[in-house]
C-alpha cells in the first residue's frame, strides 16, 4: 500500500470552474505536505506547502490538511487553460525526512 | 541559468546495455535525488545523497549505482538494462535534508529500454 493515495482522475473542467483534488496519507508521522505541478514533459515544481493541520491560501490556489482524518486538499479557484497539468501531493516524514508522493491527477481546463 | 541539469534527455537503448544520466545543480544545495516516474507518473525515490554521503538507498536493484564526485553532481549509472527500466528519472535537490519537501527538480531523462 502506497503511503500517500491520490484521486486518480483525470479531471477535465471548463474554464472557471473550481477544482478540488484531494490525497489521504497513513503514515501519522507526515508533518509537511506540499503539492507540486508537473506540466508535460517537465520536471515537477512546488506549488504549495503547508506545516500540520490547517490552510493555506495562495493567489487562486488553497491547500487544506486535515490531520484527523489524514486529508490533503488543494482546491483551484477561477481554473486556466494554463493551469492544465499533473498534480501531485507529496508528505514528509519528520522522523527521516523522506518525502513520498501520491500518483498525480492531470488536470485539464478547457477554454 | 537551469538550476538543475540533466544529461541526456532521452535515451533509447537495448537490453543489456549500460547507461548513464549526469545530474549538475547550480544552486548551492547540499542535498541531491534521483527519483523514478513510471507511466502512471507515480514517482518513487531512489536515492538521496547530502554533500557527497549516500543518506537514502531505497529497494533499488544493484544494477543501479549512484555516484556524486562532489555536492553539485550526482549521476546515475544503470548495468545490464531491462525492459522494466524504461521510465523518466529525475534529479532533484533541497538545499539540506532537513527540508521543508521543497525540492527541485530537473527536467527528466526518458529512457527507453528495446
Amino acid at each position: 500500500q502506497k503511503e500517500v493515495e491520490q484521486d486518480p482522475g483525470p479531471l477535465s473542467v471548463p474554464e472557471g470552474a473550481i477544482v478540488s483534488l484531494n490525497c489521504t496519507y497513513s503514515n501519522s508521522a507526515f508533518q509537511y505536505f506540499m503539492w507540486y505541478r508537473q506540466y508535460s514533459r517537465k520536471g515537477p515544481e512546488l506549488l504549495m506547502y503547508t506545516y500540520s493541520s490547517g490552510n493555506k491560501e495562495d493567489g487562486r490556489f488553497t491547500a487544506q490538511v486535515d490531520k484527523s482524518s489524514k486529508y490533503i486538499s488543494l482546491f483551484i479557484r477561477d481554473s486556466q487553460p494554463s493551469d492544465s497539468a499533473t498534480y501531485l501531493c507529496a508528505s514528509l516524514r519528520s522522523n527521516d525526512y523522506k518525502l513520498s508522493f501520491g500518483a498525480g491527477t492531470t488536470v485539464t481546463v478547457r477554454a | 541559468d537551469t538550476a538543475v541539469s540533466q544529461t541526456p534527455k532521452y535515451l533509447v537503448t537495448q537490453m543489456g546495455n549500460d547507461k548513464s544520466i549526469k545530474c549538475e545543480q547550480n544552486l548551492g544545495h547540499d542535498t541531491m535525488y534521483w527519483y523514478k516516474q513510471d507511466s502512471k507518473k507515480f514517482l518513487k525515490i531512489m536515492f538521496s545523497y547530502n554533500n557527497k554521503e549516500l543518506i537514502i538507498n531505497e529497494t533499488v536493484p544493484n544494477r543501479f549505482s549512484p555516484k556524486s564526485p562532489d555536492k553539485a553532481h550526482l549521476n546515475l549509472h544503470i548495468n545490464s538494462l531491462e525492459l522494466g527500466d524504461s521510465a523518466v528519472y529525475f534529479c532533484a535537490s533541497s538545499q539540506d535534508t532537513a527540508n521543508t519537501g521543497e525540492l527541485f527538480f530537473g527536467e527528466g531523462s526518458r529512457l527507453t529500454v528495446l
